[in-house]
């Protein structure tokens, strides 16, 4: 059914940068759409970025566009997440995960979800 | 926006109860809607899609309901696994959106 790893999460100074990854298996990581879920402490969920099967076609929550850039290497079976100016409302649980089922087309339905890398932003 | 509001916040029940959790859309939204379980610990997981159909692999006492802008999760006896937050989702309008979630607790 497939697997999803985060790494990369931290802590950063705000205005800072950080690089989340996301090392998938178990499943043909070119044929999906993948995202980022973010999980605020004590709050719910907020979805943060996706990306289209070859890299080519992303989209952004409006907080995050123009600071946060989102990649893949389908050689490597890596999603990425570029963070930059970071803020501290963006401190969260950074999930990664993917298209619940594999389209040209996104599903906009998430599954599997790895366990989360959490990023703090905080002087 | 769309705003999924979840109730209760927290619902506690002994293991074989019903459990039943409402998921209330402030727009309509068809039937674009899913279920996610969280356990503490663990990764998410989809557990209803599209309103009413059940995702690979989970069990039949897990089934959804509704269309428009009221939806129901319902845990027909619950099981000791069962026990976390549930969340629902919609992905009619954009942004996607969550709801706050619903904490079912062993009481």
């Amino acid at each position: 059914e497939g697997q999803l790893v985060e790494s990369g999460g931290g802590l950063v100074q705000p205005g800072g940068s950080l690089r989340l990854s996301c090392e998938a298996s178990g499943f043909t990581f070119s044929s999906y759409w993948m995202h980022w879920v973010r999980q605020v402490p004590g709050k719910g969920l907020m979805w943060v970025s996706r990306i289209n099967i070859d890299g080519r076609v992303t989209s952004y929550a409006d907080s995050v566009k123009g600071r946060f850039t989102i990649s893949r290497d389908n050689a490597r079976h890596t999603l990425y997440l570029q963070m930059s100016s970071l803020r501290a409302e963006d401190t969260g649980l950074y999930f990664c995960v993917r298209d619940a089922h594999s389209s040209v087309l996104v599903q906009n339905w998430f599954d599997p979800w790895g366990k989360g890398t959490l990023v703090t932003v905080s002087s | 926006e769309v705003v999924l509001t979840q109730s209760p916040a927290t619902l506690s029940l002994s293991p074989g109860e019903r459990a039943t959790l409402s998921c209330r859309a402030s727009q309509t939204i068809s039937s674009s809607l899913a279920w996610y379980q969280h356990r503490p610990g663990q990764a998410p997981r989809l557990l209803i899609y599209d309103a009413a159909n059940r995702a690979t692999g989970i069990p039949a006492r897990f089934s959804g309901s509704g269309s428009g802008t009221d939806f129901t999760l319902t845990i027909s006896s619950l099981e000791p696994e069962d026990f976390a937050v549930y969340y629902c989702q919609q992905r009619s309008h954009w942004p996607l959106t969550f709801g706050g979630g619903t904490k079912v607790e062993i009481k």
